[in-house]
């Protein structure tokens, strides 16, 4: 069945570091790829996806990749910020279905 | 646009009792997917619905059910709670179903305890 892997956390880094957070993923057919990002005390949003091979997903400094080949969707950014601060879910979705696939989620903390 | 809803945000309940919960999707949107967020499972998805039907369900005990209104709005029951039932309950909608990719809108969720 389908399913996800992400890299376990905790993530603690100073502001202005690089980061990687790993996701690698199962799945048949063709998948679409998600990031998302839970702040203290709400509810999932939507960071980033890709929706084909190759494709790139960016938003707000963060960026991730589609690699079929390596079946991974790794999530990077340059220079973090202390508001970055929250936990990071990478996730799937089979073609044209509604029902997600988490991974465990990764906590990141930002230190001033 | 108003954004996922969801009531009540906080809900305490004892073992045996029964539970609904409710989920307003952003206007517009016909699909309803219920997910559960506890901290040994993670997020699983209970399940989902369009058009007031029932089109996707995950691995959960019939204990766990839900339901459409004609006006896209949902509820989940849970009956017969268990301890292990405490969990953050989270809706997401969705414009549309049948294309390659249907962005999800996730509520705040509820925090049901079970004592």
């Amino acid at each position: 069945g389908d399913s996800v892997t992400q890299m376990e956390g905790p993530v603690t880094l100073s502001e202005e570091a690089f980061l990687t957070i790993n996701c690698t993923y199962t799945a048949t057919g063709y998948p679409s790829l998600f990031w998302y990002v839970q702040y203290p005390g709400e509810g999932l949003q939507l960071l980033l996806k890709a929706t084909k091979a190759d494709d790139k997903g960016s938003n707000k400094g963060f960026e991730a990749t589609y690699r079929k080949e390596t079946t991974s969707f790794h999530l990077e950014k340059g220079s973090v910020q202390v508001s970055d601060s929250a936990v990071y879910f990478c996730a799937l979705s089979d073609y044209g279905a509604n029902n997600l696939f988490f991974g465990t989620g990764t906590r990141l903390t930002v230190i001033p | 646009k108003a954004g996922v809803t969801q009531t009540p945000r906080y809900l305490i309940k004892t073992r045996g009792q029964q539970v609904t919960l409710s989920c307003s999707p952003i206007s517009g949107h016909r699909s309803v997917s219920w997910y559960q967020q506890t901290p040994g499972q993670g997020l699983q998805f209970l399940f989902e619905y369009f058009s007031e039907t029932q089109r996707n369900k995950g691995n959960f005990p019939g204990r766990f059910s839900g339901r459409q209104f004609s006006n896209s709005r949902s509820e989940m029951n849970v009956s017969t709670l268990e301890l292990g039932d405490s969990a953050l309950y989270l809706c997401a909608s969705s414009p549309n179903a049948g294309t390659s990719y249907n962005e999800q809108f996730f509520g705040p969720g509820t925090r049901l305890t079970v004592l």
